[in-house]
């Protein structure tokens, strides 16, 4: 159980256009939603937090208008990136926690993006 | 600010050894404690969460939690080279709605 899918693996796209990224929970309902991004060799970097129906938290520095995130259902969340330059290539990674009250958080498999 | 604080390592142990990762806190009121393991290039795996006191054990897991003295450590007895791993240490503070992670340490388990 505990399983969250991310979609797509990985992307590569021309600077300037934007991409989306989806992420959802398959067997559990998440009320709250997580979106991290990892530079090489460094740490997970939180970029916001989305509850269900509701906007979602930013955490400071993070464009809320550049990387936009929608969580339009208990299984469902995506970010994304909007004019898209090379400095947003990176890991990005969504987790999720199930609604039932635990805090524990499922990760996805990540998605690599590559602006050139 | 909240924070969760790892030694960033490496860790060396050889194959069949126990690994101790250790891992401190700074907010007294936290409750819930998680340890995840990353491999290079792949996104985080849960792989224990303590709440109480004391030890919890989960096959060749086993994770410590002394809230007195703020301190949750992941033991992993008879280390495999698969174990070779960044694992990351987090914790959900008190009043907070997400998790805080450490940087994590590097463990490398050589044959």
């Amino acid at each position: 159980g505990a399983v969250v899918s991310q979609h797509p693996s990985w992307v590569i796209c021309k600077s300037g256009t934007s991409v989306k990224i989806e992420c959802r929970s398959l067997d559990f309902q998440a009320t709250t939603m997580f979106w991290y991004r990892q530079f090489p060799k460094q740490s997970l970097m939180l970029m916001a937090t989305s509850n269900e129906g509701s906007k979602a938290t930013y955490e400071q520095g993070v464009e809320k208008d550049k990387f936009l995130i929608n969580h339009a259902s208990l299984t469902l969340s995506t970010l994304t990136v909007t004019s898209a330059h090379p400095e947003d290539s990176s890991f990005y990674i969504c987790s999720a926690r199930d609604r039932t009250g635990a805090y524990e958080q499922y990760f996805g498999p990540g998605t690599r993006l590559t602006v050139t | 600010q909240k924070e969760v604080e790892q030694n960033s390592g490496p860790l060396s142990v050889p194959e069949g050894a126990i690994a101790s990762l250790n891992c401190t806190y700074s907010d007294r009121g936290s409750q819930s404690f998680f340890w995840y393991r990353q491999y290079s290039g792949k996104s985080p795996e849960l792989i224990m969460s303590i709440y109480s006191n004391g030890d919890k054990e989960d096959g060749r897991f086993t994770a410590q939690l002394n809230k007195a003295s703020q301190y949750v450590s992941l033991l992993i007895r008879d280390s495999q080279p698969s174990d070779s791993a960044t694992y990351l240490c987090a914790v959900f503070p008190s009043g907070y709605n997400k998790l805080i992670f450490g940087a994590g340490t590097r463990l490398a388990v050589h044959p």
